[in-house]
């Protein structure tokens, strides 16, 4: 059974304060990781897609990277807009697998 | 504008009154996919749908039921609610095949409240 584990679960930052989130996977071949924003109230938005260790993603103040066992979410001198929830998800391979399991979230507050 | 819409956003009932939640895309997408969210749970998924008349159950299928007769819709239908079935409801959509990159567009939500 695939399984997705991100932590922390809430990270308070001061703006400009540089961290990291993480997402622990476990799946039987990856096809795809993927990372969403959520707003509160709002539907996921995509972020990213890693397909290989090694990977990095980059985008505006975020950047993903990918290794065999993990991603990390860092964020680089955040701004209080970059509050949000930050889904994580795997996608297995497989024929006609388009089925995604998510982590519960890390809940990102950036204090002005 | 490329969207996936639901209906209704907000919805109150009562136990055992079945309701409908619909869902629409416009970007043509064969896969569809609906999800719910509760607190501490993450996101789980309840059914999708691969094209036109095919759909297949996801994790949590226990009291909800699917159909897609067209394309673009994919409503979630609770035959008889519970209280259990109180939650944050999304539905999903993409490509497949070349056109997959495992993004999914999701829609505004549904937040049903069932007493």
């Amino acid at each position: 059974e695939d399984q997705v584990t991100q932590s922390p679960e809430a990270l308070r930052l001061q703006e400009g304060e540089s961290s990291s989130l993480n997402c622990s996977y476990t799946v039987s071949g990856l096809r795809g990781l993927f990372w969403y924003r959520q707003d509160p109230g709002k539907g996921p938005e995509f972020l990213f897609t890693l397909y290989s260790a090694g990977e990095e993603k980059e985008k505006e103040r975020l950047k993903a990277t990918l290794t065999k066992k993990e991603s990390f979410l860092h964020i680089t001198a955040p701004k209080p807009e970059d509050s949000a929830t930050y889904l994580c998800a795997v996608q297995a391979a497989g024929a006609g697998s388009y089925q995604l399991t998510f982590g519960k979230g890390t809940k990102l507050s950036v204090i002005p | 504008e490329a969207q996936v819409t639901q209906n209704p956003r907000y919805l109150i009932t009562v136990t055992g009154k079945k309701l409908t939640v619909t869902c629409s895309q416009n970007m043509n997408h064969e896969y569809m996919s609906w999800y719910r969210q509760d607190p501490g749970l993450g996101l789980r998924q309840i059914y999708y749908s691969m094209n036109v008349e095919v759909t297949d159950k996801g994790d949590v299928p226990e009291g909800y039921k699917v159909s897609r007769k067209e394309k673009r819709n994919f409503p979630l239908i609770l035959e008889s609610p519970s209280p259990n079935q109180t939650s944050l409801y999304f539905c999903a959509s993409t490509y497949i095949g070349q056109g997959n990159t495992g993004e999914l567009f999701f829609g505004e939500g549904s937040r049903l409240t069932v007493l």
